[in-house]
Order: structure tokens, then C-alpha cells, then sequence
């Protein structure tokens, strides 16, 4: 299958300090990739869908300006955590198809940790 | 939006036996229904999707059943092996959302 890759995969950083995710296609083109935030025990709820070469789709709920998406190139989409507070911690985690509503690969995910 | 839920939240059977987890879905529009295995700390891994032109789909030990009238669909795991213990998660979407719906979760234990 598809491969989607994620890094880092475990970061720790200080309140007020800002963290960049990186979310890689490795053997596809994604011009589409999907950002999940999942609480210990809980679902994947998406954040947002970030379009290459466009600006970002936020779902209801998401302060676009905390979590900020560019998708530069047709195999990468990042996501910086702005000003990071404690509750930010949680595993984040992006995933891409490369057919569209086929199958979604999804990245290792990303456990942030804020102190 | 498309809101999926899923039951039951916990499932422990014993090794052998037979697993359901059952979902619906609010969308009619909805045609593409993946179920995802995650083990934890892992990534979601698909195990088999159906899609809303058939009603049943197999694969080996796990089968997938679709009622679109009902707006529900089933994943059925036969012969349950300690390994299958896990988060099992359903999800929906449609042609040009591309974004999934997941359900809340399943976490099943399989008791040896």
C-alpha cells in the first residue's frame, strides 16, 4: 500500500513555544491531506484538509491561527502548533489517499507533549 | 454534517468466539464506509471497506454488511484470535468530501 509518513513522531516542548508537524507522501501525489487530533482513548476528530497550493480548510472549532497548515508541494503538509499550551498535548495525525475515497494511509502520528 | 456513531464502546469475548460492532451513519449521501484497526499507539490500519453499491463484503475472517435503507453498517470478525484485540474504528464519507467521519471507537479484547 500507499505510505505516509510523520515526524517527529513523539516531541515535548515549553508553553508558549511553537511545534512544526511534517506529514510526507512517500510514493503519491496528495494534492488533498487530513489533519486528526485523537485524546487518549477517544476517536480521530479532523481538524482540518489541507489543499496544496491553497489555503487550508478548518473544521468548525479549530482557531486556524493555533494551528497552522501549508501544504507547499504535492507530497508534503505541515502543521504548526502556535504558541503551544498544555492543552494542545495529544496525538496528532495525518493521513492522504492516493485515489480519491479509496483507502486513507495515515502517518505515525505525532505525540506532542506540552509543558 | 455527516455524524457517525458506534456501539458498543468495549467488547471482550473469548478467543473463538465471534465479534460485531455495529454503526450508523446521518448522511444519505455517504458512500464509502472503511473500518480501521488501531493497536495502540499505532496508526489506524484499514481492514476492509465496503462500498454502498453492495451489501456484503468478506475477507477471510472479517465481513462487512451495509444497510443503506437503515443508514447502518456491521463488521463481523469469526474465529477471534488474541491478536485481533484492539481499537476498531468505523468511518464515512462520499464521493468529493474525501474527509472521513470516524465513529467513536471500539476497543475489543479477545481472551485467550
Amino acid at each position: 500500500g500507499a505510505v505516509v509518513s510523520q515526524h517527529p513522531s513523539w516531541v515535548i516542548c515549553k508553553s508558549g513555544t511553537s511545534v512544526k508537524i511534517e506529514c510526507r507522501s512517500l510514493d503519491f501525489q496528495a494534492t488533498t491531506m487530513f489533519w486528526y487530533r485523537q485524546f487518549p482513548k477517544q476517536s480521530l476528530m479532523l481538524m482540518a484538509t489541507s489543499n496544496e497550493g491553497s489555503k487550508a480548510t478548518y473544521e468548525q472549532g479549530v482557531e486556524k491561527d493555533k494551528f497552522l497548515i501549508n501544504h507547499a508541494s504535492l507530497t508534503l503538509s505541515t502543521l504548526t502548533v502556535t504558541s503551544a499550551h498544555p492543552e494542545d498535548s495529544s496525538f496528532y495525525i495525518c493521513s492522504a489517499s492516493p485515489v480519491v475515497n479509496t483507502e486513507a494511509f495515515f502517518g505515525q502520528g505525532t505525540r506532542l507533549t506540552v509543558v | 454534517g455527516e455524524n457517525v456513531e458506534q456501539h458498543p464502546s468495549t467488547l471482550s469475548v473469548q478467543e473463538g468466539d465471534s465479534a460485531v460492532i455495529k454503526c450508523t451513519y446521518s448522511d444519505s449521501a455517504s458512500n464509502y464506509f472503511p473500518w480501521y484497526k488501531q493497536e495502540l499507539g499505532k496508526r489506524p490500519q484499514l481492514i476492509i471497506d465496503i462500498r454502498s453499491n453492495v451489501g456484503e463484503k468478506k475477507d477471510q475472517r472479517i465481513a462487512v454488511t451495509l444497510n443503506k435503507t437503515a443508514k447502518h453498517f456491521s463488521l463481523h470478525i469469526t474465529e477471534t484470535q488474541p491478536e485481533d484485540s484492539a481499537v476498531y474504528f468505523c468511518a464515512a464519507t462520499y464521493t468529493g468530501r474525501r474527509a472521513l467521519t470516524f465513529g467513536s471507537g471500539t476497543r475489543l479484547q479477545v481472551q485467550p
